[in-house]
Order: C-alpha cells, then sequence, then structure tokens
C-alpha cells in the first residue's frame, strides 16, 4: 500500500529565517505531489504541485519554493520566512490523470514563524 | 472567487442522528467531487467521492449526493458517531484534467455530541 510522510511534524522559526519541509512517498512510482497550506480560518491552499523530477508548477507566487529531485521526493524550502508563512503544511500525492483526482495527504507539518 | 462553498462553518449534531453537511459550486466543468475529513493537527483524510454521472454514492454510513443542475452537493453521515467531529472539506476537480486543479472549500467543523 502506498504511504506519504512529511517532516518535520512541528516547526518554530525565526523571521528571516530559511526553511526546509520534507516529504516522501512510497508504494507508487511517477506520483503527482502536491504541497498545500492551511492558515487559520481558511481552506486548503494549493501551493505547488509537481507531476514528474524537476516539474513544478506555482499556484501562488510567494517567497516559498519547491523542489523535487527524486521521483517519490518533495521539498518546500524558502530563503527566508516571513510572519505570514506560518501555517499548517500538507504535503499530498496522487496517482496520474487516469484514475482521477482523488487527492492523500500527508500528517501535516505545523510552521511558525517568530 | 470562490469557486467551491461551504457556507455553513459549524455544525452541531446529537449521536445517533444525521450529519448533512452541505457544498455548492459555481464552476459547470467540475465533474468530479470528494470529501475529506480532518482532525486537529492532522491531515485530511478522503472520505468519499462522485462523479458527475452520478447523483449517489454510498459507502457505509456515509452517502454523498450530488444535484448538478443546482451545482449542490451534500455528505450525509448517518448515524453520527461522536467519534466524525472533525472539519470536513468539500473539494471539486475536473476528472483527467490538468494536476492542482482540486478546489477546496473551506470546510465546516462537525460536532457530535454524546
Amino acid at each position: 500500500s502506498q504511504t506519504i510522510h512529511q517532516w518535520p511534524a512541528t516547526l518554530v522559526q525565526p523571521v528571516g529565517s530559511p526553511l526546509s519541509l520534507e516529504c516522501t512517498v512510497e508504494g507508487t512510482s511517477n506520483p503527482n505531489l502536491y504541497w498545500y497550506r492551511q492558515a487559520a480560518g481558511r481552506g486548503l491552499q494549493l501551493l505547488f504541485y509537481s507531476v514528474g523530477i524537476g516539474q513544478i508548477s506555482s499556484e501562488v507566487p510567494q517567497n516559498l519554493s519547491a523542489s523535487r529531485p527524486q521521483d517519490r521526493q518533495f521539498i518546500l524550502s524558502s530563503k527566508k520566512l516571513l510572519l505570514s508563512d506560518s501555517g499548517f503544511y500538507l504535503c499530498a500525492w496522487s496517482q496520474d490523470r487516469a484514475a482521477g483526482n482523488t487527492i492523500y495527504f500527508g500528517e501535516g507539518s505545523w510552521l511558525t514563524v517568530v | 472567487d470562490q469557486q467551491v462553498k461551504q457556507n455553513s462553518p459549524s455544525l452541531s449534531v446529537q449521536e445517533g442522528r444525521i450529519s448533512i453537511l452541505n457544498c455548492d459550486y459555481t464552476n459547470s466543468m467540475f465533474d468530479y467531487f470528494l470529501w475529506y475529513k480532518k482532525y486537529p493537527a492532522e491531515g485530511p483524510t478522503f472520505l468519499i467521492s462522485i462523479s458527475s454521472i452520478k447523483d449517489k454514492n454510498e459507502d457505509g454510513r456515509f452517502t454523498v449526493f450530488l444535484n448538478k443542475s443546482a451545482k449542490h452537493l451534500s455528505l450525509h453521515i448517518v448515524p453520527s458517531q461522536p467519534g466524525d467531529s472533525a472539519v470536513y472539506f468539500c473539494a471539486a476537480s475536473v476528472y483527467g484534467g490538468s494536476q492542482g486543479n482540486l478546489i477546496f472549500g473551506k470546510g465546516t467543523k462537525l460536532s457530535v455530541k454524546p
């Protein structure tokens, strides 16, 4: 069966510091990978998605970036965090489009920028 | 402009009764709809989906109804249990469309009281 893991689960970072959240998927190949954010009082906002190694699409302009160095690895980064980057970040995966668009989420990472 | 709307931010139901969570959408191109359940500080869990060729899909205590003419779907939970207390997200997409276009509502917090 497929599993998805992301880490760290909780992170407290000062403003201006870098960020790296990592996500890996097991049990599948060539998944579509996603980074979402859930800010307080808001729904799930898609930040990035990737259909393959090195292929990243950005949905929202921001100071975050994503990379996919390996087929089942997805990394969310920032060079300098802002207070507004605080939130709950979720990595997710789905099969190719022929299987529909059901997306499966990881456990989430709480980021607090202070 | 919200394409997927969950107009009730919260819902309180007695244990054993029916919970009805509602969702409206504006984009007539959407043809695949999903419900996710989310506990605090955890990733959303996929619950049930429905494609536009159906008007009902049932899985145990969960039933999703789709009214295409009204651009409305609902999730029924019968009977409701205290463990169902969570935030429920409605999501919509174009089946087989470009990846990353799963649009989420802002969620409805369900509280099931013993």
